[in-house]
């Protein structure tokens, strides 16, 4: 059964740096999306793409967050200067055309220090 | 925008018991509604959705009917096993872009 990967696993980063963290959604899917969730706290939406484009942001993706569909394959965030609340759990998931679910990654644990 | 309260948990129940989650939504419109899962280190499963009201999904003997009139979709399940130990959210879909708002999660516990 196709599945959304998520890497790395776990990603440790000093304060101010920057990280991308990689997301390979299922193959024939449309709308890609980013959340997180901050330890003890609900999951939160970061930002939708559709069509090569950002199609909807929380409040959360401010200028320090970018997202990047380089090659068909790959759906990237970037945060270009990380602070220690950024620490999280972020999760991908995509969706299929039609659909209304959306299938989850296992989630890259960002941790900055 | 949409926002989704759910029971206050953790809840912890025998082998066999019957379960029930709370769930209800607030938002404009009938979302999609869904109940997604996490089972101990891994990522979130789909369990089961309702995209109208009336609506009855159903997976692995859980169930959640999307109530319109009491803005509900509350999880059941007859008899839970200690494999269901997982924590549960209840989602409601929003835009056409199909942003998702998540329930803050239940932890839910089954001892043999």
């Amino acid at each position: 059964e196709p599945e959304v990967t998520q890497t790395p696993s776990h990603q440790v980063t000093q304060m101010g740096q920057e990280v991308i963290l990689r997301c390979v959604p299922i193959s024939n899917h449309l709308y890609f999306y980013w959340y997180r969730q901050i330890l003890g706290q609900k999951v939160e939406f970061l930002v939708s793409f559709y069509n090569n484009e950002i199609s909807e942001k929380s409040e959360i993706f401010d200028d320090q967050f970018s997202v990047e569909r380089p090659d068909g394959s790959n759906f990237t965030l970037k945060i270009r200067s990380t602070k220690l609340e950024d620490s999280a759990m972020y999760f991908c998931a995509s969706r299929g055309g039609g659909r209304y679910e959306q299938y989850f990654g296992p989630g890259t644990r960002l941790t900055v220090t | 925008g949409n926002s989704v309260t759910q029971m206050e948990g953790p809840v912890t129940l025998s082998e066999e018991a019957f379960l029930t989650i709370n769930c209800t939504y607030t938002a404009t419109g009938y979302p999609s509604l869904f109940w997604y899962v996490q089972y101990p280190g891994e990522g979130l499963q789909l369990l089961l959705k309702a995209t109208k009201a009336d609506d009855k999904g159903s997976n692995k003997g859980f169930e959640a009917t999307y109530r319109k009139e009491t803005t509900s979709f509350h999880l059941e399940k007859g008899s839970v096993q200690v494999s269901d130990s997982a924590v549960y959210f209840c989602c409601a879909g929003g835009t056409s872009y199909g942003k998702l708002t998540f329930g803050q999660g239940t932890i839910l516990t089954v001892h043999p």
